[in-house]
């Protein structure tokens, strides 16, 4: 059965500093990668997705790296800011026959200090 | 715009209760899904649709009933058989295998 684990489940940083995000996985057949962003109280938002056959994917300030055969995924956001405060979740796609699921991992609760 | 609505934002049962949460999605994708989040754990798979008028057990499907009569549309009844309910529900849909979009979810309490 697919885990997915992210580590720290916590972290606190000054605003401007770069930081990494990373997120590790049992399975390595996966489909693709998303990553997500949680508000407190909120749903989820998409901030970027990569497919298996990818190394990386950007969004402005974000980047997210993929390794299949360590199964390991970063996420890095450069140069922080107050509003990036959130918790940021990471979700493998598994193919199983037609069936397309997602398993998620516990998050990281990032908080940037002004 | 194009989204998913979920309703009502709170909802609170009754013992015995049978309550009914409500997705719509216009954003024309076939799957759907819903998922349970309990804090500080992350997002469980409750039931997903791939297609009108089909379904699938997620990982903790018992206790929770769903249909899926419409494209748009995607229901899910938590019955009384689940014995532990207090939760934030997510419903989400995706094309394929394409990034999931989510609601801003409902969060369930036991009166």
């Amino acid at each position: 059965k697919q885990e997915v684990t992210q580590i720290p489940a916590a972290l606190s940083v000054p605003e401007g500093e770069n930081l990494v995000l990373n997120c590790s996985f049992t399975d390595s057949a996966i489909y693709n990668l998303q990553w997500f962003r949680q508000d407190p109280g909120k749903g989820l938002t998409s901030l970027l997705l990569i497919q298996s056959s990818q190394r990386e994917q950007t969004s402005g300030r974000l980047n997210a790296s993929l390794d299949k055969s360590s199964g390991r995924s970063t996420l890095y956001i450069a140069a922080s800011q107050p509003g990036d405060s959130a918790t940021y979740l990471c979700a493998v796609t598994l193919v199983t026959g037609s069936a397309r699921q997602l398993t998620f991992g516990s998050g990281t609760q990032l908080t940037v200090l002004p | 715009d194009g989204g998913i609505t979920q309703s009502p934002k709170y909802l609170f049962r009754k013992e015995g209760q049978n309550v009914t949460l409500s997705c719509e999605q216009n954003l024309n994708h076939d799957a759907m899904y819903w998922y349970r989040q309990d804090p500080g754990q992350g997002l469980r798979l409750i039931y997903y649709s791939q297609i009108v008028n089909d379904f699938q057990k997620g990982d903790i499907a018992e206790g929770y009933s769903v249909s899926r009569e419409k494209k748009e549309s995607f229901p899910l009844t938590v019955t009384s058989a689940q014995k532990n309910p207090t939760a934030f529900y997510l419903c989400a849909s995706n094309q394929y295998t394409g990034a999931q979009h989510f609601g801003d979810g409902t969060r369930l309490s036991i009166l």
